[in-house]
């Protein structure tokens, strides 16, 4: 399985404020996905980031306020802008091994509380 | 539309007893099956996962899930729980990807969510 390191593991912001997660994978991958486990919640997939093409956002999140980077097949950073209390969440990644029939491996979270 | 159900939002187990985690899906075709666990304060593990093939699946640490399609239910279970079992247990289930797809097609949808107590 894929060794998936996040950047912070935590952090505390003010209102106001953007935030850069970093996502990194031990190897190539195609697809590499960000989620958002809002506080006694499940997953809920934010977009999809395909290396060398703009992210592809789910309905209710948009560029603006989640920008993300796909520089290479090995890294990706998600922005949370413009923060408030309601981003208070776990952000992960994911990536997708397509060679294991489809089975997404995710990173360790990034917990995000905002004041 | 494809939607994942855990009817329950916790389940107690004493040690040593069997447990049982639901899910229930639906989706149209073939799904794809997974299940996945959260320790407090750490990220998602992937346990198992149905494809195709045998019905009864086996996973990491001791844990199995039964793929029923007429009922459309894919349920964790484990013959003899450990309290060190206790955690959040997604279902997810995903559409087989078609050979182009990209963007959001085939994406994981997870349940809500069962917290497992297991009890000494």
């Amino acid at each position: 399985s894929a060794v998936i390191s996040q950047k912070p593991s935590r952090d505390i912001c003010q209102r106001g404020t953007s935030l850069t997660i970093q996502c990194q994978v031990d190897s190539q991958v195609t697809m590499m996905f960000w989620y958002r486990q809002q506080p006694g919640q499940s997953l809920t997939l934010i977009a999809t980031a395909n290396q060398g093409s703009e992210a592809t956002y789910e309905s209710g999140f948009v560029i603006d306020k989640f920008p993300i980077s796909r520089p290479n097949l090995t890294f990706s950073t998600l922005t949370v802008s413009n923060m408030s209390p309601e981003d208070s969440s776990i952000y992960l990644c994911s990536v997708d091994y397509r060679g294991q029939k489809d089975t997404q491996y995710f990173g360790p979270g990034t917990r995000l509380t905002v004041l | 539309a494809q939607s994942v159900a855990q009817p329950e939002d916790q389940v107690n187990v004493a040690e040593g007893n069997p447990l049982t985690v639901k899910c229930t899906y639906s989706v149209s075709g073939n799904p794809y099956l997974f299940w996945y666990v959260q320790y407090p304060n750490r990220g998602l593990q992937f346990l198992l996962k149905y494809i195709t093939g045998d019905n009864l699946v086996k996973g990491s640490y001791g844990f199995e899930a039964e793929f029923n399609k007429s009922q459309t239910s894919f349920h964790l279970k484990k013959p003899s729980a450990l309290v060190s079992d206790s955690a959040l247990y997604f279902c997810a289930v995903r559409d087989p990807v078609p050979v182009n797809y990209g963007g959001s097609q085939g994406n994981l949808i997870f349940g809500k969510g069962t917290k497992l107590s297991v009890k000494p």
